[in-house]
């Protein structure tokens, strides 16, 4: 299957700085990047869709000010975390797909996800 | 309103005796439907999917899982399970109108006892 890959896998950062985190397809085109974050012991929570070229969007009760997505190129997508807090200390995961729906299936690949640590 | 449901947060199961991790959606359209597993601090691996076709699925480590239509399951089951199969398990569901992404159950904590 396709390979999707994150950076960092784990970061630590104070109170009050920004987090910038990485989601690469490395060997396919992804026209849609989607990022998902888990709390421990939870599900995946999708936070936003990003399709390349275009504004993300955002799903209910997500701060897009906060977390702001970048999908400026087909193999490339970022998060940041905007004056991170220790509540925002989670599992980031980003996700990535080639193709549009248009009745057929584009499989989601997922990448091994972000440690973020807030102090 | 279109759901995943996991019903079991927990399944403890005595190594090599069968497991089933039972799933349940709800949808006014057509699905494609997946089990995932995620091992401690580790991203997810996709263990099976049904598109179409055979309603019987089988996939990676010797699971498998069933589509049932009428009773909107698709529940994954391993006949002899391993202590290595210790892990947790997402059930997801692609609703099939436009370009929607996976949405995840909550989660099934598999527990394989010695």
């Amino acid at each position: 299957g396709a390979v999707v890959s994150q950076h960092p896998s784990w970061v630590i950062c104070k109170s009050g700085t920004s987090v910038k985190i990485e989601c690469r397809s490395l060997d396919f085109q992804a026209t849609t990047m989607f990022w998902y974050r888990q709390f421990p012991k939870q599900s995946l929570m999708l936070m936003a869709t990003s399709n390349e070229g275009s504004k993300a969007t955002y799903e209910q009760g997500v701060e897009k000010d906060k977390f702001l997505i970048n999908h400026a190129s087909l193999t490339l997508s970022t998060l940041t975390v905007t004056s991170a807090h220790p509540e925002d200390s989670s599992f980031y995961i980003c996700s990535a797909r080639s193709g549009t729906s248009g009745g057929s299936y584009n499989e989601q690949f997922f990448g091994p996800g972000t440690r973020l640590t807030v102090l | 309103a279109q759901s995943v449901t996991q019903l079991d947060s927990q399944v403890p199961v005595f190594e090599e005796a069968p497991v089933e991790l039972r799933c349940n959606y709800s949808s006014s359209v057509s699905v494609y439907l997946f089990w995932y597993v995620q091992y401690p601090n580790q991203g997810l691996q996709l263990l099976l999917k049904y598109l179409s076709g055979s309603t019987l699925v089988k996939g990676i480590n010797g699971f498998e899982a069933e589509f049932n239509k009428s009773q909107t399951s698709f529940h994954l089951r391993k006949p002899s399970v391993h202590i290595s199969d210790t892990a947790e398990y997402f059930c997801a569901v692609i609703f099939r109108s436009g370009n929607t992404p996976l949405v995840f159950g909550k989660g099934t904590r598999l527990s394989v006892i010695a």
